[in-house]
């Protein structure tokens, strides 16, 4: 069991708009950073979406967008397209217990 | 752009260390926090620990018994020992560049581990 909590899968068809949730607690998401992460097929290195919430690094579209309000963060994806499909995960320091903890990751299917 | 890249068996036998090398090209890692990061099969990711460029070390605390790391600085590399594998550890092991708490902004493709007689 994940300390963070995100839905198991999300869906959408080209064009949507998909959010993924991330829950955690006040020693979590509540007092630190939410990263956001794409992993597309085994074999790939995850990517870094958002950043500190909601900072886009560089070369990551704008369709991607990140929140966090309180103990829940979010990760919405706009104009949907079909190399979105991947699985997704949220990751905050944990100040309880002094370890990265993440998201059991999402698996975002576009139809 | 930083680039990592992970080596070492990929067949380690139960009750052994296991060993990785993570080898960084295009920056240095004489800054910043260096992370491991697996993901067994079928599961989620888990982070395993990081080292900072002055070496001092923070690791899981459910891993911290049988974790060591260190680097490199050299050959531009930082190491991972998991000491006492069982086919739990088992797993898709990453190392990455951390900038700021769980923030990895460079990652590796990944090495699979396997433990099994």
């Amino acid at each position: 069991q994940s300390v963070l909590t995100q839905p198991p899968s999300a869906s959408g068809t080209p064009g949507q708009r998909v959010t993924i949730s991330c829950s955690g607690s006040s020693s979590n998401i509540g007092s630190n950073y939410v990263h956001w992460y794409q992993h597309l097929p085994p074999g790939t290195a995850p990517k870094v979406l958002i950043y500190r919430n909601n900072q886009r690094p560089s070369g990551v579209p704008d369709r991607f967008f990140g929140s966090k309000s309180g103990t829940s963060a979010s990760l919405a994806i706009s104009g949907l397209r079909s190399e979105d499909e991947a699985d997704y995960y949220c990751a905050a320091w944990d100040d309880s217990l002094s370890r990265v903890v993440f998201g059991g990751g999402t698996k975002l299917t576009v139809l | 752009q930083v680039q990592l890249q992970e080596s070492g068996p990929g067949l380690v036998k139960p009750s052994e260390t296991l060993s990785l090398i993570c080898t960084v090209s295009g920056g240095s890692i004489t800054s910043y926090y260096w992370s491991w990061i697996r993901q067994p099969p079928g599961k989620g990711l888990e982070w395993i620990g990081h080292i900072y460029y002055t070496g001092s070390t923070h690791y899981n605390p459910s891993l911290k018994s049988r974790v060591t790391t260190s680097l490199d600085t050299s050959k531009n590399q930082f190491s991972l020992n998991l000491s006492s594998v069982t086919a739990a550890d088992t797993a898709v092991y990453y190392c990455a560049r951390e900038l700021t708490p769980a923030g990895f902004d460079s990652w590796g493709q990944g090495a699979l581990v396997t433990v099994s007689s």
